[in-house]
């Protein structure tokens, strides 16, 4: 069976700053991939980074970032120059070959100005 | 700019009631899918669809159906609406690629007095 854990429910981060969200998984699977997803309050749920687990280097886009440690089964995100805009539910997500994605239960971003 | 639709995004019923969720998108996605969501919590999948003709169960047991005649359109049926069917509905779409990138609708937020 293929499981997500995010294991901090609430993150604040005043403006400006850097935050990381913890994410460990598991998974049979050689080839695989994780998400991290973005869900804004009463808006759509949209991907924020991708990462191929048979990629070393770690995935980045913009002020996002990710920490992919495969042999710790560990894929945190990082981000950078935090905004207002990133307050959202961040959800951590694992493709392990099935038809299905597997979500942790999330990660409650407050940024305070 | 969402190529994935649903309606209503909002809907207010009385028990007992059947109700129909619609989910609609442009992509041609081979893959659907439902979530069933209570706010800020986690995402269960509820029912998904390898293409036309093809409907599965999810992760959560749900008193809800679904159907898929086309491509682009993945409906959920409610027979008699309980108030224990509040919650949002989430549906999304993934390409039949290596990987499974889902796109996410907007929501539909039901609630069963």
């Amino acid at each position: 069976a293929q499981t997500v854990t995010q294991s901090q429910p609430e993150m604040s981060v005043q403006e400006a700053e850097t935050v990381t969200l913890s994410c460990t998984y598991d998974t049979s699977e050689s080839d695989y991939y994780l998400f991290w997803y973005k869900q804004p309050p009463s808006r759509q749920m949209i991907l924020v980074i991708r990462q191929e687990a048979y990629k070393q280097q770690n995935a980045t886009e913009n002020r996002f970032s990710v920490n992919f440690q495969k042999a710790a089964k560990s894929f945190s995100l990082k981000i950078s120059d935090s905004q207002l805009g990133d307050a959202a539910m961040y959800f951590c997500a694992l493709w392990g070959g099935s038809e299905k994605l597997v979500f942790g239960k999330g990660t409650k971003l407050t940024v305070n100005p | 700019e969402a190529d994935i639709y649903q309606t209503p995004r909002y809907l207010v019923i009385g028990t007992g009631k059947k109700i129909t969720l619609e989910c609609s998108q442009t992509m041609g996605h081979d893959k659907m899918y439902w979530y069933q969501q209570d706010p800020g919590m986690e995402l269960h999948l509820i029912h998904y669809s390898y293409g036309v003709n093809s409907t599965e169960k999810g992760d959560l047991s749900s008193e809800s159906t679904v159907s898929r005649i086309r491509t682009e359109h993945f409906p959920l049926t409610l027979e008699s609406a309980r108030p224990s069917h509040t919650s949002q509905y989430l549906c999304a779409s993934a390409t039949s690629g290596t990987y499974n990138e889902q796109f996410f609708g907007p929501g539909t937020r039901l609630t069963v007095l």
